[in-house]
């Protein structure tokens, strides 16, 4: 099946510094999603990006199908940006699995 | 406030035990999931169900039972339970599948603790 590859497993910022996550997929995706996992442990949907760019506040995200990974983009990072970022891809095969990556746990500190 | 609600959220059993996880959703979606996230392991697909049909099983012990008995409300029930199951159980909700380009929106999740 396809694989979902995140990078860095882990990122430590101050307040204000900007970042960037990267998800690679080793397949053509059909659906591709963003998602921040807070500390209490709810997955909140960031962005569905299988292709293209998009932009929501301090965050946007760049996906770029044809080389098959995907950007997360957060600038200005506060501390309620931290936790995990998950990537999330549903391969070609037109299937109902969201496969998920490790994730990247991010910190801020103020 | 989220749109998929999860109880209990928080659930600690014994192995002999019988308890269900409820999700409820008032999206007005079609689709609802369940997953699993252990920890230091990806989250994981259990189950799938678009418009209360079940579409997906991904090979999940049969000690899981869900239910859906509307497009708003998806269960999951527990029973003889091993320590292993011990995890976060996550719901979502979309309102097209997966492969249509569907959005997953997630509940607060479920703790289970299995001693």
């Amino acid at each position: 099946g396809i694989q979902v590859e995140q990078s860095p497993p882990d990122l430590i910022l101050q307040e204000g510094a900007n970042s960037t996550l990267r998800c690679n997929f080793s397949d053509s995706v059909n659906n591709l999603q963003w998602f921040h996992q807070n500390p209490w442990g709810q997955l909140i949907n960031l962005f569905y990006i299988p292709s293209g760019t998009k932009q929501n506040g301090r965050l946007s995200a760049t996906t770029v199908a044809t080389e098959r990974y995907s950007l997360l983009y957060i600038s200005s990072s506060q501390t309620t940006d931290s936790g995990v970022y998950f990537c999330a891809v549903e391969g070609p095969l037109s299937t109902d699995k969201l496969i998920f990556g490790t994730g990247t746990r991010l910190q801020v500190f103020p | 406030e989220t749109g998929v609600t999860q109880t209990p959220r928080h659930l600690v059993m014994g192995m002999t035990n019988k308890k269900s996880l409820k999700c409820e959703q008032h999206l007005g979606h079609n689709a609802m999931y369940w997953y699993k996230q252990s920890a230091k392991k990806p989250l994981e697909l259990m189950f799938v169900y678009s418009l209360e049909e079940r579409v997906e099983n991904n090979s999940v012990p049969s000690r899981f039972s869900p239910e859906c008995p509307n497009s708003s409300h998806l269960f999951l029930h527990l029973h003889t339970l091993q320590p292993e199951d011990s995890a976060l159980y996550l719901c979502a909700s979309s309102q097209d599948r997966v492969f249509q380009g569907g959005e997953l929106f997630f509940g607060e999740g479920s703790r289970l603790t299995v001693l």
